[in-house]
């Protein structure tokens, strides 16, 4: 079946540094690639989605770029802040009749000062 | 415009023990599915329900169940509660239209319950 992998955390970063989470997917279709975003004691947000291939979702200063060739969604920042601290979760939803999503297992950010 | 509202927000039951949980959609919503986020692990997808019937089903056993109301709210209901169901609960409303015509961002998510089971 259809299925996300992403890097494992914690990642931890100094601010201003680059960032980078890598993302593949496993999918029969063309699904659409999400990346969202779980601030402590929060429910899960949207960063940035993309809905075909070659795509690029952009939000907030974060980028990923649908890459059907090597199935991958990697999410990039140029400089992070405190303030992205956050796990993050790629996902795809297999277009099928209720568009669920398939999450991955998420990856712990943690920007120090 | 409030979001979606779960209820309750933490809540502790015994092994074997039943558990309600409650879920209002996003104003203008008719759609709601439920996810079930483990400890360290992604959200996976448990059912959606429209039109007060249950759409699509994943992995998931008949000890959870759930309903839809006729004003879009929902619940998700699980018995013979075991250690592993102790998670958080997510709850995400949408319209069906927007899933029909996908262009994402059309689920709304809520903070979600979290269920510990001893």
């Amino acid at each position: 079946g259809d299925s996300v992998t992403q890097m494992e955390g914690p990642v931890t970063l100094s601010e201003e540094a680059f960032l980078t989470i890598n993302c593949t997917y496993t999918a029969t279709g063309y699904p659409s690639l999400f990346w969202y975003v779980q601030y402590p004691g929060e429910g899960l947000q949207l960063l940035l989605k993309a809905t075909k291939a070659d795509d690029k979702g952009s939000n907030k200063g974060f980028e990923a770029t649908y890459r059907k060739e090597t199935t991958s969604f990697h999410l990039e920042k140029g400089s992070v802040q405190v303030s992205d601290s956050a796990v993050y979760f790629c996902a795809l939803s297999d277009g099928g009749a209720t568009n669920k999503l398939i999450f991955g297992t998420g990856t712990l950010l943690a920007v120090q000062p | 415009d409030a979001g979606v509202t779960q209820s309750p927000t933490h809540l502790i039951k015994t092994r074997g023990q039943q558990v309600t949980l409650r879920c209002s959609p996003k104003s203008g919503h008719d759609t709601v599915s439920w996810y079930q986020q483990a400890l360290g692990q992604g959200p996976q997808f448990i059912f959606q329900y429209y039109e007060e019937e249950e759409r699509q089903r994943g992995n998931f056993p008949d000890r959870f169940s759930g309903h839809q109301f006729p004003n879009y709210s929902s619940e998700l209901n699980v018995n013979a509660l075991l250690l592993g169901d102790s998670a958080l609960y997510l709850c995400a409303s949408s319209t069906r239209q927007g899933l029909q015509v996908f262009t994402g961002n059309v689920l709304t998510f809520g903070a979600g319950s979290r269920l510990t089971v001893l």
